[in-house]
């Protein structure tokens, strides 16, 4: 089955800078790959998603950018504000498949400081 | 509209009962999802619907899980026999498509004594 690990557990920054959240997955057959936003004591939330037609894919301060080859997605913040800490899931699945079984990694822990 | 709802939000069981616990996805979705998060851990996937039916059910930790869904619509998971190790949160998801945005539920938190 899919394995997705997601790197890193922890990450903080301050203000205005820059995050970069980086995810691999095993599935070669996985084209679906959304990320999720988890604030303390909240439900998660979808952010972005991209499929593997697409390369990147942007959302005002938000980016995410695929490589098939590597298997390997990855999750860009830029001008961080205090209100995006939060636990970042990304989540990848085979959407052509009949198993829809999404596949989370373990989470990142963003705190930005302000 | 409405979104997710789970009930009950909060649940103190002792070592040894069955619980059980209801998902109310958003009308006309027809995937379902169950997923139980831990203390500071990931989401762990248990089991997921299409319509009434479960094509995977690889993610249930034990024999002591089981999960339905009823007119394609609410769904319940049910704990046999609960254990300490059984405590954590446990979300609903729904979405229109399987392959679509999940939209969660607020999740129930199973506290075992």
């Amino acid at each position: 089955g899919e394995n997705v690990e997601q790197h890193p557990s922890t990450l903080s920054v301050q203000e205005g800078d820059s995050a970069v959240i980086k995810c691999t997955y095993s599935d070669s057959a996985s084209n679906y790959f959304p990320w999720y936003k988890q604030e303390l004591g909240k439900r998660p939330q979808l952010i972005i998603d991209i499929r593997s037609n697409v390369g990147e894919k942007k959302d005002q301060r938000i980016a995410v950018t695929l490589n098939k080859t590597a298997k390997h997605f990855s999750l860009h913040i830029t001008e961080t504000q205090p209100e995006d800490s939060a636990v970042y899931f990304c989540a990848a699945i085979n959407s052509g498949g009949s198993n829809y079984k999404l596949t989370f990694g373990k989470g990142t822990l963003l705190t930005v400081n302000p | 509209g409405a979104g997710v709802s789970q009930s009950p939000s909060n649940k103190v069981t002792e070592k040894g009962k069955d619980v059980e616990l209801r998902c109310d996805p958003i009308s006309g979705h027809t995937a379902l999802y169950w997923y139980r998060q831990s203390l500071g851990q990931g989401l762990e996937f248990l089991i997921y619907f299409q319509g009434n039916s479960a094509p995977d059910k690889s993610g249930l930790p034990s024999d002591r899980f089981s999960a339905e869904r009823t007119g394609g619509s609410v769904s319940t998971l049910t704990i046999q026999r609960t254990q300490q190790e059984d405590s954590a949160v446990y979300l609903c998801a729904s979405s229109f498509k399987p392959t679509g945005e999940q939209y969660f539920g607020p999740g129930t938190r199973l506290t075992v004594t």
